[in-house]
């Protein structure tokens, strides 16, 4: 079945460092969608980035992500982390015609000073 | 712009009991979902309603009912509380299925 792994529970992180969160994915699907979600501590997780186009970097707010059809991969990166983007991070698929998201695991990212 | 709301933030019940959980939403989208949100665990689809008087089972709805009252509102009830459920539900909506989805701020359950 359709399915996407976040194999990293928790990564910390110095401010000002770069980090990457891995998201990768199995599918069966050719026209999918995929989508990084953030949600701070005591808030409703909120749309990151989004991408369906294969090879082509997507940026919001620092973090970038690029969607590669040919490892089933799209990774989340940022070259300098802050102090707030300490949060939990979902990495999520769609496809035409699915029912829903199918969400990772999750990947809460620890910034210390 | 629009935004999600469920009610109540926290909910505390006994073993056993019935409870009822709400999410209303003002984007006018037709899609309308429940997850349960646990610990290391990711979110995990509980029901989901594609329109207004549909529902469609998730991955987890053993132990759960839902409602799709009108288009704006989507109930949730757990039919007989578990000290394992205790969890953080979350409300979403979309315009359709595998389009982005908007997220309430959820609803802390306590069972005790």
């Amino acid at each position: 079945g359709d399915s996407v792994t976040q194999t990293e529970g928790l990564v910390t992180v110095t401010e000002g460092l770069p980090v990457m969160l891995n998201c990768t994915y199995q599918t069966a699907y050719s026209d999918v969608a995929f989508f990084w979600y953030v949600q701070y501590l005591n808030e409703a997780p909120k749309l990151l980035l989004r991408s369906s186009t294969d090879n082509k970097r997507t940026e919001h707010q620092g973090f970038h992500a690029t969607l590669h059809k040919s490892s089933s991969s799209f990774h989340l990166q940022k070259s300098s982390v802050q102090l707030s983007d300490s949060a939990l991070y979902y990495c999520a698929l769609s496809y035409q015609g699915g029912r829903a998201l199918i969400f990772g695991t999750g990947t809460t990212v620890s910034v210390s000073p | 712009g629009g935004i999600i709301t469920q009610t109540p933030k926290f909910l505390i019940g006994q073993e056993g009991q019935k409870l009822t959980l709400k999410c209303q939403q003002n984007f006018n989208h037709d899609t309308m979902y429940w997850y349960r949100q646990d610990s290391g665990k990711g979110l995990r689809l509980i029901y989901y309603s594609i329109t207004e008087n549909d529902l469609q089972k998730g991955d987890l709805s053993e132990g759960y009912d839902a409602s799709r009252e009108k288009k704006s509102s989507f109930s949730l009830t757990v039919t007989s509380a578990q000290k394992n459920e205790m969890a953080v539900f979350l409300c979403a909506s979309s315009i359709g299925t595998g389009y982005e989805q908007y997220f309430g701020p959820g609803t802390r359950l306590t069972v005790l």
